[in-house]
C-alpha cells in the first residue's frame, strides 16, 4: 500500500484532458513538501516530468501542468496523444518516514 | 550530460549475496544526494534509502533498514546497493537516482538493472 494515493487508472481520447489526482496526508504533502512527478513509458525508467508541483522539466510539452493544494496535488494532460499513453507516478516527502514517498502510480490509457 | 548508468540483470538463487551499481558522470558526483528506488512485477515504486556521496550520510526506508547495505565509492563515481542473503521476494527492478535533497525530487534516473532471484 503507497503512502500517496492514486487511481490506478484513468482514460481518455486524443485532444481530451485527463487528470491525475495523488492525495497524501498531513506528514508529507499536507506538511507544505513539494509533490513531484514522473512519467514511465512501458518498459523504461521513470523520467522527471514535473517538479515542485507545478513547473515542467526541461524538454516537457505545455499540455502537462501540475497543482497542489492542501494535501493532494494534480496533473492534468490537456490535449491528451497517442505518446502520452503511460504510468504517471507522484512522490513527495514524508517526515515520520523522513525520506520519499511514492504513489501506486497512474497508467493512463488513450483510446 | 548527467548520466547514471547502472550495472546489468543479475540472475542469483536464495540464500546468495549481491552487489549492483550505480555510476554517475557529467556533474560532480559529491554534490548530489544518490537514492535506491525498487519497483516489483507490475508495482509501483518504493524508495529504500539515499546517500550522499560527499560524506556517505546514508538514511533508509524503515522498510528496508536491516534488509540492504548502501554504499559509495566517490573515487570512481559509484553507488552500491548490496544484500547479503537474497530473497524471491527481492525479484524486482531496481532503479538509482539522483537528487539534490532528502526532500526533493528524483532528477535523473539510471536504466534500472534487473534481480531475479530464484531456485
Amino acid at each position: 500500500q503507497s503512502v500517496l494515493t492514486q487511481p490506478p487508472s484513468v482514460s481518455g481520447t486524443p485532444g481530451q484532458t485527463v487528470t491525475i489526482s495523488c492525495t497524501g496526508s498531513r506528514s508529507n504533502i499536507g506538511a507544505g513538501y513539494e509533490v513531484h512527478w514522473y512519467q514511465q513509458l512501458p518498459g523504461t525508467a521513470p523520467k522527471l516530468l514535473m517538479y515542485n508541483s507545478a513547473t515542467r522539466a526541461s524538454g516537457v510539452p505545455h499540455r502537462f501542468s501540475g497543482s497542489k493544494s492542501g494535501a493532494s496535488a494534480s496533473l492534468a494532460i490537456t490535449g491528451l496523444q497517442a505518446e502520452d499513453e503511460a504510468t504517471y507516478h507522484c512522490q513527495s516527502h514524508d517526515t515520520s518516514l523522513s525520506g520519499w514517498v511514492f504513489g501506486g502510480g497512474t497508467k493512463v490509457t488513450v483510446l | 550530460e548527467v548520466q547514471l548508468v547502472q550495472s546489468g540483470t543479475e540472475i542469483k538463487k536464495p540464500g546468495e549475496s549481491l552487489k549492483i551499481s550505480c555510476q554517475g558522470s557529467g556533474y560532480t558526483f559529491s554534490r548530489y544526494w544518490i537514492g535506491w528506488v525498487r519497483q516489483m512485477p507490475g508495482k509501483g515504486l518504493e524508495w529504500m534509502g539515499i546517500i550522499f556521496p560527499g560524506d556517505a550520510d546514508t538514511r533508509y526506508s524503515p522498510s528496508f533498514q536491516g534488509q540492504v547495505t548502501i554504499s559509495v565509492d566517490e573515487s570512481i563515481n559509484t553507488a552500491y546497493l548490496q544484500w547479503n542473503g537474497l530473497k524471491a521476494s527481492d525479484t524486482a527492478m531496481y532503479y538509482c537516482a539522483r537528487s539534490p535533497g532528502p526532500a526533493d525530487d528524483l532528477t535523473y534516473w539510471g536504466q534500472g538493472t534487473q534481480v531475479t532471484v530464484s531456485s
